[in-house]
């Protein structure tokens, strides 16, 4: 699986979009970049993921570049409750899907009043 | 989520004790999976089940034995404790075949190994 990096740690006020980035320069053509974040040693919760497209859900943007070698997931109005550790990940679909995740160090989000 | 339950919560042992931390799921999925995490770091995979017939080995499965007893659960056995496995233990479920294939985790079991 493509190895990510993402900076140890970031800021955000509440109530400001907080734009979290990955890079995966790495990535191959049937992999997708998923996002889970993790809430204060609480199990890992998916997020979102995308292949090539931006995605959209209830919880957050994801945005990736044309070139695939990175991205960057968008909180659009951060609340307190957002603080948690927020993990990149990338993984193969189809054949070579394992169902695996191989969770990196994450980026320690910290939302503030 | 309560969908998945693991048991105990939290434990406290010696070492060379042998433990067993247990997980259940009611989602209906096929796939689980054990993975520990230490302090400040993600989280690392130790053992995987596609289905109750198949078990594969993680990251990190030395010291550590699975158990997939039945669709609904999967056990992790420690089967002489040791310090360094004092750790953050996840299990988590998925469902084969779907693009996101979303992981579902559990509570967490937290190990302490004296």
């Amino acid at each position: 699986d493509a190895k990510t990096t993402q900076p140890p740690s970031m800021d955000c006020a509440e109530g400001r979009a907080a734009n979290l980035p990955c890079n995966h320069s790495t990535i191959s053509g049937n992999e997708y970049v998923y996002w889970y974040r993790q809430i204060h040693s609480q199990g890992p919760q998916y997020i979102i993921h995308g292949l090539k497209n931006n995605e959209t859900n209830e919880m957050a943007s994801l945005i990736i570049t044309e070139d695939r070698k990175s991205s960057t997931l968008i909180l659009p109005h951060a609340t307190l409750r957002d603080t948690a550790v927020y993990y990149c990940i990338v993984r193969p679909y189809g054949s070579g899907n394992t169902g695996k995740l191989i969770f990196g160090q994450g980026t320690t989000l910290q939302v503030k009043p | 989520d309560a969908d998945v339950t693991q048991t105990p919560r939290n434990r406290i042992t010696k070492t060379g004790k042998r433990i067993m931390l247990e997980c259940s799921q009611t989602k209906g999925h096929d796939r689980m999976y054990w993975y520990r995490q230490d302090p400040g770091l993600g989280l690392r995979l130790i053992y995987y089940s596609f289905d109750v017939k198949d078990i594969n080995k993680g990251e990190i499965s030395d010291g550590y034995s699975v158990s997939r007893q039945a669709q609904a659960k999967f056990s992790l056995s420690l089967e002489s404790a040791i310090p360094n496995q004092t750790a953050l233990y996840f299990c988590a479920t998925s469902v084969r075949g779907t693009v996101q294939e979303t992981q579902y985790f559990g509570p967490g079991t937290r190990l302490l190994v004296l």
